[in-house]
């Protein structure tokens, strides 16, 4: 079955940085864009980026551009999210989550990872 | 920025009720998504491209709209489906969720 596990958060002070993982497995990770989403504590959920399936596409929420960078390893079956310059409105919750576009079709199912606690904090 | 507004912010209703939810865009927008969320848990996706049910969704769940004005409409709430819900527009970048409904037990 598909899974998607994050890894990577933690406690960081401001202006520092943090790289998050998402393994993915039970699907061919190479054929789908995958995208970050986050939600800060007992609020709603805010769009972070998206990746292409072949990495040659990003976009990015206005609140993290130019500080955050989504990548992928497709060798590795990872997606990744480099943070810097780390705000204490970045903390978060931060889901991987899968695109539901392939191959010119929507799917039906949209997997979520269980998502990976980021504080920033002095 | 595509905003979205959802409405009400709180819906207080009782099992076998309908629940009718409402999201506004600021801009027409063609690809609205719908997404479910109980406490401690990932938001699961319930209905998207405006009423195209997800894997596991049930019929009681009914997407519609166009243009600026989607609703999401659970016909007869069963204890489940009392939880947050949130609008997504997926057309154009970057994409924006609404603030959320929490449907909740009167």
């Amino acid at each position: 079955q598909v899974q998607l596990v994050e890894s990577g958060g933690g406690v960081v002070q401001p202006g520092r940085s943090l790289r998050l993982s998402c393994a993915a497995s039970g699907f061919s990770f190479s054929r789908f864009g995958m995208q970050w989403v986050r939600q800060a504590p007992g609020k709603g959920l805010e769009w972070v980026a998206i990746i292409w399936y072949d990495g040659s596409e990003k976009y990015y929420g206005d609140s993290v551009k130019g500080r955050f960078t989504i990548s992928r390893d497709n060798s590795r079956n990872t997606l990744y999210l480099q943070m810097n310059s780390l705000r204490a409105e970045d903390t978060a919750v931060y889901y991987c989550v899968r695109e539901p576009y392939v191959a010119g079709q929507t799917l039906p199912d949209e997997p979520w990872g269980q998502g990976t606690l980021v504080t920033v904090s002095p | 920025e595509i905003v979205l507004t959802q409405s009400p912010a709180t819906l207080s209703l009782s099992p076998g009720e309908r629940a009718t939810l409402s999201c506004r865009a600021s801009q027409s927008v063609e690809y609205l998504a719908w997404y479910q969320q109980t406490p401690g848990q990932a938001p699961r996706l319930v209905i998207y491209d405006v009423f195209n049910r997800a894997t596991g969704t049930p019929a009681r769940f009914i997407g519609s709209g166009s243009g600026t004005d989607f609703t999401l409409t659970i016909s007869s709430l069963e204890p489940e489906d009392f939880a947050v819900y949130y609008c997504q527009h997926r057309g154009t970048w970057p994409r924006t969720f609404g603030q959320g409904t929490r449907v909740e037990i009167k």
